[in-house]
């Protein structure tokens, strides 16, 4: 079966560090997606791994273990604006490109 | 260039009547990919579509649910007979190629009473 896993819920405090992780379970593999979702709008495409290793992007780094099944997202900096839901997505490789979403991570940024 | 456009933001059915959801992707992409979400649930795909072709609509429930992308014109989700349950956001997103990152336009919030 296909299983994405993130946590529920994560708060921190401005100006510092967190780190969202996501593991998943999939008949294939073929691409990791990271995507950022404020209440009530579009998500957004943060970043994209496919091949093991740490992707930097300004704040935001993401992280990829094929042989684990595991991804997490680094963001830096933390400002109130990055309060969001964080998506953890994966492409399995048997699909026609449609994304298996994780039920996502509210991250709750405070001063 | 203007992003993934999706109309309307909000619509009202009462139970039994039709809803038609439309998107517009972004310029140049061919690619156009439905989602739902449900309230704190993840996003679940429904369908992919080319111009004219339905290329994976494994997502999509059997009966009441459709969708086309016509040559010319936006693509469209259609539910017909729309039940409580139907009341969710539905999320188009477009890409240029199969396989390439996606772009989200703003959602269709859907109320059934």
């Amino acid at each position: 079966g296909q299983n994405i896993d993130q946590p529920t819920e994560m708060t921190a405090t401005e100006g510092a560090i967190v780190q969202i992780n996501c593991t998943y379970q999939t008949s294939g593999f073929n691409g990791l997606f990271w995507y950022q979702q404020h209440a009530g709008e579009a998500p957004t495409f943060l970043s994209y791994n496919v091949l093991d290793g740490l992707e930097e992007k300004g704040r935001f780094s993401s992280f990829l273990s094929r042989s684990k099944g595991y991804s997490y997202l680094l963001l830096k900096e933390l400002q109130m604006k990055d309060s969001a839901s964080y998506l953890c997505a994966v492409r399995d490789r048997g699909s026609q490109g449609n994304l298996i979403f994780g039920k996502g991570t509210k991250l709750s940024v405070k001063p | 260039n203007a992003g993934v456009m999706q109309n309307p933001r909000h619509l009202v059915r009462r139970r039994g009547q039709e809803a038609r959801l439309r998107c517009s992707p972004m310029k140049g992409h061919s690619h156009v990919y439905w989602y739902r979400q449900l309230p704190e649930e993840g996003l679940k795909f429904m369908v992919y579509l080319q111009k004219e072709n339905i290329i994976d609509e494994s997502g999509m429930p059997k009966e009441r649910f459709s969708a086309e992308f016509p040559k010319e014109g936006p693509s469209i989700l259609r539910i017909q007979q729309v039940v409580r349950g139907d009341s969710a956001a539905y999320f188009c997103a477009s890409s240029p190629q199969r396989g390439n990152e996606q772009y989200f336009g703003p959602g269709t919030r859907l109320t059934v009473t």
